[in-house]
């Protein structure tokens, strides 16, 4: 159990459009995912916290309305880079925790390549 | 708010030998201390992790160790294989917070 998926595992876009990445568990309720970003030979740097029902909570630095987070469902979350450059090229990756524990499970990743 | 390093951030050994990972945390709140694994290209996967009330954990060749006066926490991996390389991650949150704050990872190099 706990599988969490991402989708899609990478996507190359031209700069100004926008890019939508959907993050699902698919065995377990999630009340809260995350959304983080990772620059090659880095660690994860947390972008904001999605929680089911509620508007995200950003991390300082963050642009909440260049990065627009939908948490719509118990299972599905949705992360919308809007407006693209080349520097937001990177490597998203989104966690799930499973309501009322402790415990993420990290979805694939999807890598953004802007043109 | 937590902060939380990790060392070192390269580490070979010798196939068969044991690596050991050590992390320190800041917040004193903090109560659960994971560790994730990253191969290349790859999503972390969480390979052992420790909570507050336990001293030390382990699963097979991996085992964790908290040391919470000294607000430490280590990783140890003991006969190690090939297949053990990749950045291993620590990382610490406190319950009612539920951000992970990682460290800066660990890349590790197993040597045939």
């Amino acid at each position: 159990g706990a599988v969490v998926s991402q989708h899609p595992s990478w996507v190359i876009c031209k700069s100004g459009t926008s890019v939508k990445i959907e993050c699902r568990s698919l065995d377990f309720q999630a009340t809260t995912m995350f959304w983080y970003r990772q620059f090659p030979k880095q660690s994860l740097m947390l972008m904001a916290t999605s929680n089911e029902g509620s508007k995200a909570t950003y991390e300082q630095g963050v642009e909440k309305d260049k990065f627009l987070i939908n948490h719509a469902s118990l299972t599905l979350s949705t992360l919308t880079v809007t407006s693209a450059h080349p520097e937001d090229s990177s490597f998203y990756i989104c966690s799930a925790q499973r309501t009322g524990s402790y415990e993420q499970y990290f979805g694939p990743g999807t890598r953004l390549t802007v043109t | 708010g937590e902060n939380v390093e990790q060392h070192p951030s390269t580490l070979s050994v010798q196939e068969g030998d044991s690596a050991v990972i050590k992390c320190t945390y800041s917040d004193s709140a903090s109560n659960y201390f994971p560790w994730y694994k990253q191969e290349l290209g790859k999503r972390p996967q969480l390979i052992i992790d420790i909570r507050s009330n336990v001293g030390e954990k382990k699963d097979q060749r991996i085992a964790v160790t908290l040391n919470k006066t000294a607000k430490h926490f280590s990783l140890h991996i003991t006969e190690t294989q090939p297949e053990d390389s990749a950045v291993y991650f620590c990382a610490a949150i406190y319950f009612g917070n539920e951000k992970l704050t990682f460290g800066t990872g660990t890349r590790l190099t197993i040597i045939p």
